[in-house]
């Protein structure tokens, strides 16, 4: 009955490599983030959608690409991984995409070697 | 761009209240004071939020200055697991999208 979950909870790959991250949740919420957590801890918002239509898109590289099937699933793809891309990957939801409690899956260790 | 200030680091005695600071000097008039904590690198996690009165729930109270340019996250009993990265966030909504812009935050570590 988790209501954010993230596959896969570990990810290492090869520079070069294209990779997905899947996003879920289980509490009805209209909106749905991806957050980007590097190795000194910062966590900076990347995209966020709302009834699958991006609202927010950050300064993030071409190479990302969100996805939204539902209104319950968030993915993000990735292409051509660099090592600096190497992060922790933090999916949310929340009800509405304004001053809404945003609730986070557990995070995708993402390592590019 | 964080528009909060937290010191970068506080320790408490298991037991005791955990007092947290967050300055908002430059907060406007429709943005919501949240706070949220990180847990060993887990995902953050809400704790509470309030826009100009006092709120309390069952992990936490929040006290907000009357000119709202400070407010204190209150842990009245923490515990060992309450050592987190604490983050202090307004969220103005609206034209932000809910957009959360997370700080360094306080490392609070509680001690036996």
């Amino acid at each position: 009955d988790t209501a954010v979950s993230q596959t896969p909870k570990y990810l290492v790959t090869q520079m070069g490599n294209d990779k997905s991250i899947k996003c879920e949740q289980n509490l009805g919420h209209d909106t749905m983030y991806w957050y980007k957590q590097d190795s000194k801890k910062f966590l900076k918002i990347m995209f966020s959608y709302n009834n699958k239509e991006l609202i927010i898109n950050e300064t993030v590289p071409n190479r990302f690409s969100p996805k939204s099937p539902d209104k319950a699933h968030l993915n993000l793809h990735i292409n051509s991984l660099e090592l600096g891309d190497s992060a922790v990957y933090f999916c949310a939801s929340s009800l509405a995409q304004s001053q809404e409690t945003q609730y986070f899956g557990p995070g995708t260790r993402l390592l590019v070697l | 761009d964080a528009k909060t200030t937290q010191p970068p680091s506080m320790d408490c005695a298991e037991g005791r209240a955990a007092n947290l600071p967050c300055n908002h000097s430059t907060i406007s008039g429709n943005e919501y004071v949240y706070w949220y904590r990180q847990i060993h690198s887990q995902g953050p996690q809400y704790i509470i939020h309030g826009l100009k009165n006092n709120e309390t729930n069952e992990m936490a109270s929040l006290i907000i200055t009357e000119d709202r340019k400070s407010s204190t996250l209150i842990l009245p009993h923490a515990t060992l697991r309450d050592t987190a990265v604490y983050y202090c966030i307004l969220n103005a909504g609206g034209t932000s999208y809910g957009k959360l812009t997370f700080g360094q935050g306080t490392i609070l570590t509680v001690h036996p």
